[in-house]
Order: structure tokens, then C-alpha cells, then sequence
């Protein structure tokens, strides 16, 4: 059974750049079988896809975000990360890693999130 | 404002049946699957409908899926108290070339 977990510093400043990672356990990150994903939710909002990368390196972002989204993966951690820059308050949320199914893009399993909050 | 259009609240008694909708385009709906999840007050989303009307494992039969062209519903029959929770729907979107949600439903049971 695959569990995530998701790490990174809670607090980040205002045109920095936000950095997470999900690390996998109990599979393996190099499966053909899922894409790897990032969604985030703002306090009191709904759910926003920020991008998937798959292990061949493919990835696909989301068109609002993609100026200043990176997602990749390391295979020798069994880990995959998320890169936002210039961040703002707007940026502020808990941050979701998960896997999809590369044909349904259903998310089936989901690390508990982290918070993130951009503030001085 | 969300791709998908969701009712922002629904309420039922234990027992009742509910359903929440979804509505969508051409781009998303009309030419793709749709995937349901629940949140439960703190805590992450869950799957709970893949590819229009599928339950993963450990789903109760208590919920079904449904698509009709370019909308979809959740429906809910034998509430309980557990199910009070949020629900989202979310498809992907060839036109955007990403995942798209809805705006999510805030399920109350009275």
C-alpha cells in the first residue's frame, strides 16, 4: 500500500521560492503506472491541481501556475518535489501530494498535507 | 470560480437519499471521466468515485456515480452522520490541458 508524506518549511517569505517534497513508501516512485501530483487548498477554499510529473520526467502543470511551478522527481529517494516561486499571500494553503492514474487521472492515494503560509 | 459548477451546500436526515451535481463543458465532462472525492472535516481528500460510477475498494455501495453529457452526480442514499463532509468533483479538461475541480459541496446531515 503506497503512503506519501509530504516536508517542507511552514512558513515562507513573500517573493521567495516554496519548496516541498513528497517522499513514497511502500512502492515505488519509478511506477509507469501513476503520475505524481501537487494540489493545494486555501484556507476555507476548494481544491486547485498544481501539476503532475511522471518518473520518465513528463510533467504537466497548471496553466494559471506554470510560469512558477517545478515538479521533480529524484528516484533514488523514491521522492518527488514542488518548486512555486515569487510567492505571495495568494499562495498560502495546504499543499497535497497524491497519486494518479495515468489514463483517469483519478487520485487514489493522498499524503495528509502541510501548511504552507507566505508571510514577512 | 471553478471550472465545474457544484451547488455550495446540501442537507439531508439520516436516512434520506441526496445527491449533489456537477456540472462541466464539452472540454471536461462532455469528453472525460469523472472522479469524486470526499473530505472529511481536517483531514485530506479521499477517492470515492473513480471513472464516472466505479467504488474503490472499502467504498460502501451507500454511494454511486453518474454521468450525463456534459454534468455528473454523486448521490448518497442511507445518510448518516458520517457523511457530513466535503465533496468535490473533478475531471480533466483537454481545453486547459489540466485537472480541473469543482467548486465543492458542504454536506450537512440535520
Amino acid at each position: 500500500q503506497v503512503q506519501l508524506q509530504e516536508s517542507g518549511p511552514g512558513l515562507v517569505k513573500p517573493s521567495e521560492t516554496l519548496s516541498l517534497t513528497c517522499t513514497v513508501s511502500g512502492g515505488s516512485v519509478s511506477s509507469s503506472s501513476y503520475y505524481w501530483s501537487w494540489i493545494r487548498q486555501p484556507p476555507g477554499k476548494g481544491l486547485e491541481w498544481v501539476g503532475y510529473i511522471h518518473y520518465s520526467g513528463s510533467s504537466n502543470y497548471n496553466p494559471s501556475l506554470k510560469s512558477r511551478v517545478t515538479i521533480s522527481v529524484d528516484t533514488s529517494k523514491n521522492q518527488f518535489s514542488l518548486k512555486l516561486s515569487s510567492v505571495t499571500a495568494a499562495d498560502t494553503a495546504v499543499y497535497y501530494c497524491a497519486t494518479t492514474d495515468n489514463y483517469y487521472y483519478f487520485m487514489d492515494v493522498w499524503g495528509k498535507g502541510t501548511t504552507v503560509t507566505v508571510s514577512s | 470560480q471553478s471550472v465545474l459548477t457544484q451547488p455550495p451546500s446540501a442537507s439531508g436526515t439520516p436516512g434520506q437519499r441526496v445527491t449533489i451535481s456537477c456540472s462541466g463543458s464539452s472540454s471536461n465532462i462532455g469528453s472525460n471521466t469523472v472522479n469524486w472525492y470526499q473530505q472529511l472535516p481536517g483531514t485530506a481528500p479521499k477517492l470515492l468515485i473513480y471513472s464516472n460510477n466505479q467504488r474503490p475498494s472499502g467504498v460502501p455501495d451507500r454511494f454511486s456515480g453518474s454521468k450525463s453529457g456534459t454534468s455528473a452526480s454523486l448521490a448518497i442514499s442511507g445518510l448518516q452522520s458520517e457523511d457530513e463532509a466535503d465533496y468535490y468533483c473533478a475531471a480533466w479538461d483537454d481545453s486547459l490541458n489540466g485537472q480541473v475541480f469543482g467548486g465543492g459541496t458542504k454536506l450537512t446531515v440535520l
